[in-house]
This record gives C-alpha cells, structure tokens and sequence, in this order.
C-alpha cells in the first residue's frame, strides 16, 4: 500500500521555536507539496518541489521555508513559529504528468502556544 | 483569494437522499477537476475526477456535472449513507502537478 507518512500526529511548540514538520513518501513521486488546512478556508499550497533540491512557492509562503534533499522527503520548516501558524498541515505527493497520483499523508496537527 | 469557490460549507442529508456540493472557477486554463474526500483524523482522498471535455462523469452513487460556459461544476451523492458523511474538497488544475482547492463542505448524513 503507497503511503505519505508525516512524521507526527500531533505537536506542541513555542512561539520563537523553530519548527520541522517531516514527510516521506515511497511511491518514487517527483512532486511533493506542503499545504495547510484551516476551517472555512480549504487547503492552501504552502510550498512545492517538482525535483531534488528545487522548491517553489505557492499561494502562503511567508514565515515558512522548505528543503527536499532527497527525492523521498520533504521538509517544511517554520522559522519562528507563531499563534496565526496554529493549523493542521498536510504533505501531498505526485508523478510528474498527473495529478491522479495526488497522495496525502494523514497530517499533522500543529499548535503554537 | 481562492481560485475555486466551494458551497455550501455544510449541508445536512437524510439517509438516502441527495447531497450536492457546487464549485466555481474563473481561470480557463483550469482542464482538470477533482473532488476529494476527508474523514477525520485523515488526508483527503481522491473520489471522482472530471475533464472538461464530458459533461457529467458517474461512479457509483457519485457523480459530477460539468458546466464549461459557466465554469462551474458540482457533486452529486445520490442515497447517501452515513458512511458518506466527511469533508468534500473541490479542486482545479491547469497543468498535471497543481492543485487550487475550494474551501470544503462538511456533509453530515442523518440515518
């Protein structure tokens, strides 16, 4: 069974403390992307990466950076985490040429207190 | 703003009845529209795609309408069943790797 794992459920943090939020897939996708889901606003692109070591922005980047070294995992790192970064965040994968490959993980819950 | 408007944001159905879930969009590039399905505690999964070269594509009791010169496009769960009640996205694409998402509309079905 294919699978996007994200690495936690569930987590706490600080305002100020960096954050890592770590998704891996074993389905050999070229894609990978970072959303995040807020009630009444749907899922929104945060970041994605179509190869190795590129990444482009999507529609909310800001206080957020990512890093894809290899082609299994990608990273989405927040700075300095804030209260408005409260959400829960999902990690989605895709062959290049289709979208109907689009897996996600099952999210991670973030609370910045 | 969101490329894709998703209504309601929630609905209550009878077991056995229809829900319907509409979506707008106003980019013309977009050739590609997927609905998804989320239960809690889970990532959304992909249920029915459409491309905007059919009007309507069903399977199951799942089906979708397709309005190109209105751009806009729907969902339709005929008999639904309480299994049925979860979170239902809309989605859009203009190429194959991205995807603009509606708000979602939580369906809540009544046995």
């Amino acid at each position: 069974d294919v699978k996007v794992t994200q690495s936690s459920r569930y987590l706490v943090k600080r305002t100020g403390e960096k954050v890592f939020l770590e998704c891996v897939q074993d389905m050999d996708h070229e894609n990978m992307f970072w959303y995040r889901q807020d009630p009444g606003l749907g899922l929104r692109l945060i970041y994605f990466s179509y190869d190795v070591k590129m990444k482009e922005k999507g529609d909310i980047p800001e206080g957020y950076s990512v890093s894809r070294e290899k082609k299994e995992r990608f990273s989405l790192i927040l700075e300095s985490a804030s209260t408005n970064q409260t959400s829960m965040y999902l990690c989605a994968s895709s062959s290049t040429g289709t979208v109907i490959g689009y897996t996600f993980g099952s999210g991670t819950r973030l609370t910045v207190v | 703003q969101q490329q894709v408007k998703q209504s309601p944001q929630s609905l209550i159905v009878q077991k056995g009845g229809i829900s319907i879930i509409n979506c707008a969009y106003e980019n013309t590039a977009f050739d590609y529209f997927p609905w998804y399905q989320q239960f809690p505690g889970k990532g959304p999964a992909l249920l029915i795609a459409i491309r905007p070269d059919v009007s309507e594509k069903k399977e199951g009791r799942f089906t979708i309408s397709f309005n190109k010169s209105a751009k806009q496009f729907s969902l339709h769960i005929m008999d639904s069943q309480p299994g049925d009640s979860a979170t239902y996205f809309c989605a859009a694409s203009s190429n194959d790797y991205k995807l603009s998402f509606g708000a979602g509309t939580t369906v809540t079905v009544r046995a």
